[in-house]
Parts: C-alpha cells; sequence; structure tokens
C-alpha cells in the first residue's frame, strides 16, 4: 500500500506566473484535501474533492483552482501567483469523508514566489 | 468565527516527564477532534482520534481528553523522549462536515 505523494517536492516561482501541484492519494481513498501551511502556523483548508467532485471549499479566492482524476489523483492550480501564496502545500487523502476519518498527508510541495 | 487556539509558546520538558498540551476552541461543535505530529518540513501524521461522546482515549504513552463544555482538549505524552520533540497540531471536524480544521500547532521540545 503506497502512502500520498506529492510533486514537486520544492519550486520557486515569480509573482504573476501560475503553478501546478500533484498529489496521489493512498490506495483505495476517494477523498483528496488541499491545505495551505505558511510558516508557523497550521493547515489551513483549501478545498476538498470527492469522486472527482469539489466538496467543499475554504476562504481562497477563485484563482485558486483544483482537479481529482477517475484514478482519485489530484491537482491544485493557482494563476496569478502572490508573494503571499509561499508556503507548504499539503495534500491529504482519507477513506471516509465527514465521519472523523484520518487524514493521510504527503509530504507538501514547498512553494517560494519570488 | 471559528478558532482553534492552541499555546504558541513552545513547551519544553526533561526526559521522563509528562507533556500536557492544551486546545482550545470557539464558535464550533465539532463531533470529532484529532491530534497530529508534525516535524519540521514534513507533513502531519495523525495520532489519535476522540469523539464528543467520549471522554478520554489513549495510546500507548499518549493520552487525550475532550471537554465539549469546556470546549477543550487536553493531550499528554507520558514518560517523554526527545524523540517526542515535534509540532503538535489539533484537529476538529463536524459531523457530515467536509473539512478538517487545525490549531496552529504547540511547539515540544523533549530535553535528554
Amino acid at each position: 500500500e503506497t502512502g500520498v505523494t506529492q510533486s514537486p517536492t520544492h519550486l520557486i516561482k515569480t509573482r504573476g506566473q501560475q503553478v501546478t501541484l500533484r498529489c496521489s492519494s493512498q490506495s483505495g481513498h476517494n477523498t483528496v484535501s488541499w491545505y495551505q501551511q505558511a510558516l508557523g502556523q497550521g493547515p489551513q483548508f483549501i478545498f476538498q474533492y470527492y469522486r472527482e467532485e469539489e466538496n467543499g471549499r475554504g476562504n481562497f479566492p477563485p484563482r485558486f483552482s483544483g482537479l481529482q482524476f477517475p484514478n482519485y489523483s489530484s491537482e491544485l492550480n493557482v494563476n496569478a501567483l502572490e508573494l503571499d501564496d509561499s508556503a507548504l502545500y499539503l495534500c491529504a487523502s482519507s477513506l471516509v469523508m465527514g465521519d472523523g476519518g484520518e487524514l493521510f498527508f504527503g509530504e507538501g510541495s514547498r512553494l517560494t514566489v519570488l | 468565527s471559528q478558532k482553534i487556539e492552541q499555546n504558541s509558546e513552545a513547551l519544553n520538558i526533561q526526559e521522563g516527564k509528562t507533556a500536557t498540551l492544551t486546545c482550545n476552541y470557539t464558535n464550533y461543535s465539532p463531533a470529532y477532534l484529532q491530534w497530529y505530529r508534525q516535524d519540521p518540513g514534513r507533513g502531519p501524521v495523525f495520532l489519535l482520534l476522540i469523539r464528543e461522546n467520549e471522554k478520554e482515549k489513549r495510546k500507548e504513552r499518549l493520552k487525550v481528553t475532550f471537554d465539549t463544555t469546556l470546549k477543550q482538549s487536553l493531550f499528554h505524552i507520558t514518560a517523554s523522549q526527545p524523540a517526542d520533540s515535534a509540532t503538535y497540531l489539533c484537529a476538529l471536524e463536524k459531523t457530515g462536515g467536509f473539512k478538517t480544521i487545525f490549531g496552529a500547532g504547540t511547539r515540544l521540545f523533549v530535553k535528554a
């Protein structure tokens, strides 16, 4: 059973550019959530995908968008990057939704916006 | 607005002692409360889940309490070891909810 994997692990972009982050969920998990974690802060919920549909969204602007594919892997896209988007982006998969199911996190993608 | 508060100051304790971390929340009625461990530059790792109708949960050296009246959870690590040094995150979820929300975490240092 493979865990949650994310790519790339590190990347540097400039303000105004676009970025795509990828996540492969744990085998058998149909729910994927994305979080943004700034330095010294807790993870902030961006959105969740369940069976290829966005199931809920946090307080993030529309330039944060995502996709989930039939194999339950997922992408996070951020357009028009801003300096404040610099953070660790975490993907978490889970087997159940809304039942307190534990989240299995990947190691994250560290994004730096210059 | 919903708020989760964890002690922002780092907790320094001596090896062998019990570490106690606090999680307080407001404007929220969670059905589930979870604790995660996060090492620097790594993703959080799940430790324990406690439900709103449970008062206490144990797992090896870990113990969690959940007081829905006080809106507080306490997380204890007994016989602490230097390897327990990490950031510990409190997380809440409602019944049928689609998102788990996290506190900022408390950094624990265990000195040998």
